[in-house]
């Protein structure tokens, strides 16, 4: 059973362009939440989904952010007209039941906007 | 919102010696966890522990939570080289999402 999987591991986008970082839950797992780490500080909360279903936006910038995770592939987490302060690791976690149960969380991606 | 605050922020110990890191908290909370980050990498969980448990041990880690402090510590018995990490502690906030501490980084030396 495969762990959680993002890709691509690293990202340079010029400003103004996409971002478009993809995770893949593991086998079974319905839930899936996006967190943002800055260099030296915690991880802080964007969204979490369930299968096509957006459950908690609250951590997300209401501009140029958004996420899905479809009935069949992996969850998106999309950032468009992207700025240098987008450049952090964004990490993708799954779990069978939500936030009463242990959360696996993917290798990040690192975005680096220049 | 940041939920959880680590304290210490930083920790340097010698092998073998003992490490305690503790986690307070501001609302209620149906769970606490704690997860460690190797520099670069993805989180790694420790443990859960039930807002109606007080201790909870696995291998070196002894988990213990104080409801009525709003506080958690987590200790690393003897401790290795190789527990040179952050260390987060997470709750749930009575929500749906989990909300992460600060970390505290331990640097072990050999």
């Amino acid at each position: 059973n495969a762990g959680v999987m993002q890709n691509p591991r690293h990202l340079v986008r010029r400003r103004g362009q996409e971002a478009r970082l993809r995770c893949s839950p593991m086998k079974g797992h319905s839930h899936v939440y996006w967190y943002r780490q800055l260099p030296e500080e915690g991880l802080k909360f964007m969204v979490y989904l369930q299968k096509e279903n957006i459950i908690d936006e609250s951590g997300m910038p209401k501009e140029r952010f958004s996420a899905e995770f479809p009935k069949e592939g992996p969850s998106i987490l999309r950032i468009q007209q992207v700025v240098r302060g987008d450049s952090a690791a964004y990490f993708c976690a799954s779990s069978t039941l939500g936030v009463n149960t242990e959360a696996f969380f993917g290798q990040g991606t690192r975005l680096t906007v220049v | 919102s940041q939920q959880g605050e680590e304290d210490p922020q930083a920790l340097s110990i010698q092998e073998g010696e003992n490490a305690t890191m503790n986690c307070s908290y501001k609302t209620s909370i149906n769970n606490l966890q704690w997860y460690r980050q190797n520099s670069g990498r993805g989180l790694v969980h420790l443990i859960l522990i039930r807002s109606n448990e007080r201790e909870k041990h696995s291998g070196r880690l002894r988990v213990t939570l104080d409801t009525s402090k709003k506080s958690s510590s987590l200790l690393i018995t003897a401790s290795r080289a190789a527990d040179t990490a952050s260390y987060f502690c997470a709750t749930d906030d009575n929500t749906d999402k989990l909300i992460f501490g600060t970390g505290t980084r331990l640097q072990v030396f050999p």
